[in-house]
């Protein structure tokens, strides 16, 4: 089975660009989390979905930084424009709502704002 | 609020070394706990689970209870190998609505040959 898949693997862009990360959850998942993971701060949930709607952004840093999922298998995070301290690693993961279950973590977007 | 607590590392073990990673939680209610794993370059794995007061998860070797009475998860394992290391991760499953994961800070593991 198809585990979430996450593109692009590494993006490398100069301050200011907009960037845009994918991620396509497991099939049948209705649950989808947006992380980042940077040395200094360890894992942050950033924003999560249920049934393609935003529960709870609270963990989004900025007014940059927005989400969306316009369908069940879809979802971007988007930042504009883009800042050094952005470089991170961030990571999308889904699960199942209506039974609780273990995230499932894609291998993450290497983010590097020069 | 709900919390992990993790021991710091990085931990240095020797090939076929007895494992300990200790994992501490508070939580309101009853959450689910876990054990996740994240290889170099890589995500973060689910490694095991457990969903009830001494319930047992194993996977690869490694093995944690849930302790209730002193709110600890800690992992184990009994001979590490130097593909074990990695960073690994504890968590509580809120049993809430929102159904969110708390991680703990992460636990660097070194097996060296």
């Amino acid at each position: 089975d198809a585990g979430v898949i996450q593109s692009p693997r590494h993006e490398v862009t100069e301050m200011g660009q907009e960037v845009t990360l994918r991620c396509k959850p497991i099939s049948g998942h209705n649950s989808l989390f947006w992380y980042r993971q940077t040395m200094m701060r360890g894992l942050e949930l950033l924003i999560y979905f249920n049934n393609n709607v935003p529960i709870d952004d609270s963990g989004m840093p900025e007014d940059r930084f927005s989400a969306k999922m316009p369908n069940a298998s879809f979802s971007t995070l988007k930042i504009q424009p883009s800042e050094p301290r952005d470089s991170a690693v961030y990571f999308c993961a889904s699960s199942t709502f209506t039974a609780p279950q273990p995230q499932h973590f894609g291998d993450g977007t290497r983010l590097s704002i020069l | 609020g709900d919390s992990v607590t993790q021991m710091e590392g990085p931990v240095t073990l020797s090939e076929e070394a007895f494992l300990t990673i200790n994992c501490t939680y508070t939580a309101t209610g009853y959450p689910s706990l876990f054990w996740y794993v994240q290889y170099p370059g890589e995500g973060l794995q689910l490694l095991l689970k457990a969903t009830k007061a001494d319930d047992k998860g194993s996977n690869k070797g490694f093995e944690a209870t849930y302790r209730k009475e002193t709110t600890s998860f800690h992992l184990e394992k009994g001979s590490v190998q130097v593909s074990d290391s990695a960073v690994y991760f504890c968590a509580l499953l809120r049993m809430d609505s929102s159904y969110k994961l708390i991680f703990g800070s992460g636990t660097r593991l070194l097996v060296r040959p």
